[in-house]
């Protein structure tokens, strides 16, 4: 059961205009959401995050909406660069059955062409 | 430079041989996880630990072990290693903080990517 959903395994994005990254959860416990960003041959890193508190964190090229009534994040990068081409990672934080989780979802390949 | 390291990167053995991937980290950092990469399931956690001699059961348990005996390392072991673990392999880290591990930035290793034959 993928309580952390990425349906989009690919996105391609032109160098300069927006990328819009979704990520769908399930669990209404889950209070706060993290982006992971990964190049080949390397671990993921962190990239922003955002608390159930808000809807918008802004970071930068970066900014993430949070939707808690539709269960619903992404991860906007305006402008897009060539650099930004990696695998996206949506994470998602809470108690759950009386334990701290933290579940990833799918990923997200994301290629920015020049 | 604060960083999370696994050794080996790559790896191909065959079934049944033990093998370990070693993870150690240098930021002092109370949680230690580690978890497999599989394409189109994304990073699903193995193992984790809260502290010294303290760990305990992810999503995917089956077919691995973990031992925590200092706070710098997290050895994964695989007793009898077979086919079906072939993946990418990360370890993380993190402090607790104070709302706990969730709440905090996860520092990952480059990853171990081993094939099982």
């Amino acid at each position: 059961d993928q309580q952390v959903k990425q349906n989009s395994p690919s996105l391609s994005v032109q160098e300069g205009r927006i990328s819009i990254l979704n990520c769908d959860y399930t669990n209404s416990m889950f209070d706060y959401f993290l982006w992971y960003k990964k190049y080949p041959a390397e671990g993921p890193t962190f990239l922003i995050s955002i608390s159930s508190i808000k809807d918008k964190n802004e970071d930068g090229r970066f900014t993430v909406f949070l939707n808690k009534s539709a269960k619903h994040l992404s991860l906007h990068i305006v402008p897009s660069q060539p650099g930004d081409s990696a695998v996206y990672f949506c994470a998602a934080s809470g108690p759950l059955g009386g334990a701290q989780k933290l579940v990833f979802g799918q990923g997200t390949r994301l290629t920015i062409n020049p | 430079e604060a960083q999370v390291t696994q050794n080996p990167r790559y790896l191909i053995t065959v079934t049944g041989k033990k093998l370990t991937v070693t993870c150690s980290q240098n930021m002092n950092h109370e949680y230690m996880s580690w978890y497999r990469q599989d394409p189109g399931l994304g990073l699903r956690q193995i193992y984790y630990s809260m502290n010294v001699e303290v760990t305990d059961k992810g999503d995917v348990p089956e077919g691995y072990k973990v031992s925590r005996k200092e706070k710098r390392n997290f050895p994964l072991i695989l007793e009898s290693p077979s086919p079906n673990q072939t993946s990418l392999y990360f370890c993380a880290s993190s402090p607790l903080g104070e709302r706990g591990f969730s709440y905090n930035e996860q520092f990952f290793g480059p990853g171990t990517r081993l094939t099982v034959l």
